[in-house]
């Protein structure tokens, strides 16, 4: 229950199009959302974040839009470009909780 | 930048060791998360420490530990190690205990030979 299951594990993407990256969770009880963007031999970096009581939130090229009936949330990368190559790990946090529980990740590479 | 810093950024050791990973929050955050990432488990919640106090802990082993020091710099404390330890280890660091909003340094890479 604690899961948060990502897909796809990699996706491919040409310069230009749309990158969609998909996370599902069983907890009902998370009650925020954020995706983090790691290059290689960084740490992750907060991208953007959402709470359950909003569909879909935007910030420049990247939008998360929320599904709470289906327990699913998706990162959309809208104009992808290369310097966007890079893993994106969804994640959770339960209400009343401090940790992050986190999606395996995909790794995405934006073809010029 | 984060503004979280890690040393060291590199770490080989050999089995049975200790080894100390230290990490500097961002300037004005009191709460500090510890995180193991692996090709095999992906990035898990160890520890996290607000204002000195151990606050939530993850899947920590009881070979590791952590503390927060006064001037709010973390240590966690890996010993009896074996060569499934090795890994990265991100420290993340943010103003609230909450777990929301956390900026994470650029990890300590740990071999275990």
């Amino acid at each position: 229950q604690q899961q948060v299951k990502q897909s796809p594990q990699s996706l491919i993407v040409q310069k230009g199009g749309i990158s969609i990256i998909n996370c599902a969770y069983e907890n009902t009880a998370f009650d925020y959302f954020p995706w983090y963007q790691q290059f290689p031999g960084k740490g992750p970096a907060l991208l953007i974040a959402i709470r359950p009581d909003v569909s879909e939130k935007k910030e420049g090229r990247f939008t998360i839009s929320f599904n709470k009936s289906a327990k699913q949330f998706s990162l959309h990368i809208m104009d992808s470009q290369p310097g966007d190559s890079a893993t994106y790990f969804c994640a959770a946090r339960t209400q009343g909780a401090q940790k992050l529980v986190f999606g395996q990740g995909t790794r995405l590479t934006i073809n010029p | 930048d984060s503004g979280v810093t890690q040393t060291p950024k590199h770490l080989i050791t050999a089995t049975g060791q200790r080894v100390t990973l230290r990490c500097s929050p961002r300037s004005g955050d009191l709460s500090v998360y510890w995180y193991q990432q692996s090709l095999d488990q992906g990035l898990q919640f160890l520890i996290q420490y607000y204002n000195g106090e151990e606050r939530a802990k993850g899947n920590i082993l009881e070979r590791f530990s952590a503390q927060q020091f006064p001037d709010l710099h973390s240590e966690l404390n890996l010993s009896s190690l074996e060569l499934g330890d090795s890994a990265l280890y991100f420290c993340a660091s943010s103003v609230e205990a909450s777990g929301t909003q956390q900026f994470f340094g650029p990890g300590t890479r740990l071999t275990v030979l």
